[in-house]
């Protein structure tokens, strides 16, 4: 059974970082597009961006760039969200999910359990 | 990026069919064949329910089916059952290998 397993929640200020990871079991962790959704309460599903397991490479929403660095560590199997310039309204639960099929049609059909980040001052 | 536009809510008695509408452009939900449906009960995470704007994953009932004409993408659930009460979210591939979720709609079981 895949599962996706997300760090804890986290208590952060305004102008700070946070650093969440993304924890993937039960299956091989190359060779897919791990993605990560912000949700604020009460609001939508929002798309931060992608990394490339095998290789690397990412993708971010425009609405993030600048401020979102997805990584991953294959030796760890586990993905990698920072958001930096935190701002009150950045919190949100935030949730990795990994893309089926290796990338090729934008469903994600494994999701983490989400991550609780709180801004506040 | 804006978000796809859903209705905010729908409804329909146990039994019933009802139907969310997805609206897009031909940027995303008109120009390609990758929406998808999630399904979001309170404080749990998405589950997908449909891919490539038809498709079910395994273990999906057949009473969740999704189709598309143009630029609107819909998702309709035959048979309503108490557990279909829940958040219902679209996205689609929206080219330059970007993804856009829609604004989401809550699903009352009467």
């Amino acid at each position: 059974q895949v599962q996706l397993v997300q760090s804890g929640a986290e208590v952060t200020k305004p102008g700070a970082s946070v650093k969440l990871s993304c924890k993937a079991s039960g299956d091989r962790f190359s060779g897919y597009l791990m993605h990560w959704v912000r949700q604020a309460p009460g609001q939508r599903l929002e798309w931060m961006g992608w990394v490339n397991t095998n290789n690397g490479n990412t993708k971010y929403s425009e609405n993030f760039q600048g401020r979102v660095t997805i990584t991953r560590d294959t030796s760890a199997s586990t993905a990698y969200m920072e958001l930096s310039s935190l701002r009150f309204e950045d919190t949100a639960v935030f949730y990795c999910a990994r893309e089926m099929g290796g990338g090729v049609n934008s469903a994600f059909d494994i999701w983490g359990q989400g991550t609780k980040v709180t801004v506040s001052s | 990026q804006s978000a796809l536009t859903q209705p905010p809510s729908a409804s329909g008695s146990p039994g019933q069919s009802v139907t969310i509408s997805c609206t897009g452009t031909s940027s995303n939900v008109g120009g390609y064949n990758f929406v998808s449906w999630y399904q979001q009960h309170p404080g749990k995470a998405p589950k997908l329910i449909i891919y490539e704007v038809s498709k079910r994953p395994s273990g999906v009932p057949d009473r969740f089916s999704g189709s598309k004409s143009g630029n609107t993408a819909s998702l309709t659930v035959s048979g309503l059952q108490a557990d279909d009460e829940s958040d219902y979210y679209c996205s689609s591939y929206a080219g330059s290998h970007n993804v856009i979720f829609g604004g989401g709609t809550k699903l009352t079981v009467l």
